[in-house]
């Protein structure tokens, strides 16, 4: 079975601080990892993916996310929040082969102050 | 392009009543997802369609729930009778192949009172 953690439900930074917003996943086999963002009332929006390939990804908004073997995690960070950041963000993984659907985490709370 | 088109936004029943929520994908979108979205937690899929076929549906409660994907484009997601644990946000989801990124529409929000 495949499951992602997402430890935080809420990460407070204030505007112009670097963010990071926490993941682990457990798959069997080689993952798919997802970042979704979601704002009131919309549904989910891609931020970035990795396949395979460089760890570091970079994705919409300026959000790029570290993919970590070894800790089985995929982090996504930003150097730079803004007011406009704040969200709910999900992380979500899937094996890279055979058949797999997406599974999300319970999704973290973005809140960037000014 | 233009993007997932669900409807209602919102939907307001009464226990034991049936509702049904249509989903209108990307064009050229073979695969289809209706994701079940209860308060506080992550998207949790409940069947996926390969152009008008089921994939998956194994976390679908079929006692009450239905979905069908006619001519392999819309779909349909029904329940009946609507408990009230059923209230959630119901998302559906296209995508182009089985491991592209998924597309998401805004979602219907379904409260059963």
């Amino acid at each position: 079975a495949q499951s992602v953690a997402q430890p935080e439900d809420q990460v407070k930074v204030a505007e112009g601080n670097p963010l990071t917003v926490k993941c682990t996943y457990s798959v069997s086999g080689n993952p798919y990892l997802f970042w979704y963002v979601q704002y009131p009332n919309r549904g989910l929006q891609f931020l970035l993916k990795y396949i395979t390939g460089d760890n570091l990804v970079k994705g919409s908004y300026g959000f790029e996310a570290e993919f970590n073997k070894s800790q089985t995690s995929f982090h996504l960070k930003k150097p730079s929040a803004l007011v406009s950041d704040s969200a709910l963000y999900f992380c979500a993984v899937r094996v890279r082969s055979g058949y797999s659907t997406l599974t999300f985490g319970k999704g973290t709370m973005l809140l960037v102050s000014p | 392009e233009a993007g997932v088109a669900q409807s209602p936004r919102y939907k307001i029943i009464e226990k034991r009543q049936s509702v049904a929520f249509w989903c209108n994908p990307i064009s050229g979108h073979a695969t289809l997802y209706w994701y079940q979205q209860i308060l506080g937690q992550g998207p949790k899929l409940l069947i996926q369609f390969q152009n008008n076929g089921v994939v998956d549906d194994s976390q679908l409660p079929k006692d009450r729930f239905s979905a069908e994907r006619l001519k392999g484009v819309d779909s349909t997601l029904k329940i009946q009778p609507a408990k009230l644990e059923d209230s959630a946000v119901y998302l559906c989801a296209s995508s182009l192949g089985e491991f592209d990124g998924y597309t998401f529409g805004s979602g219907t929000r379904l409260t059963v009172v």
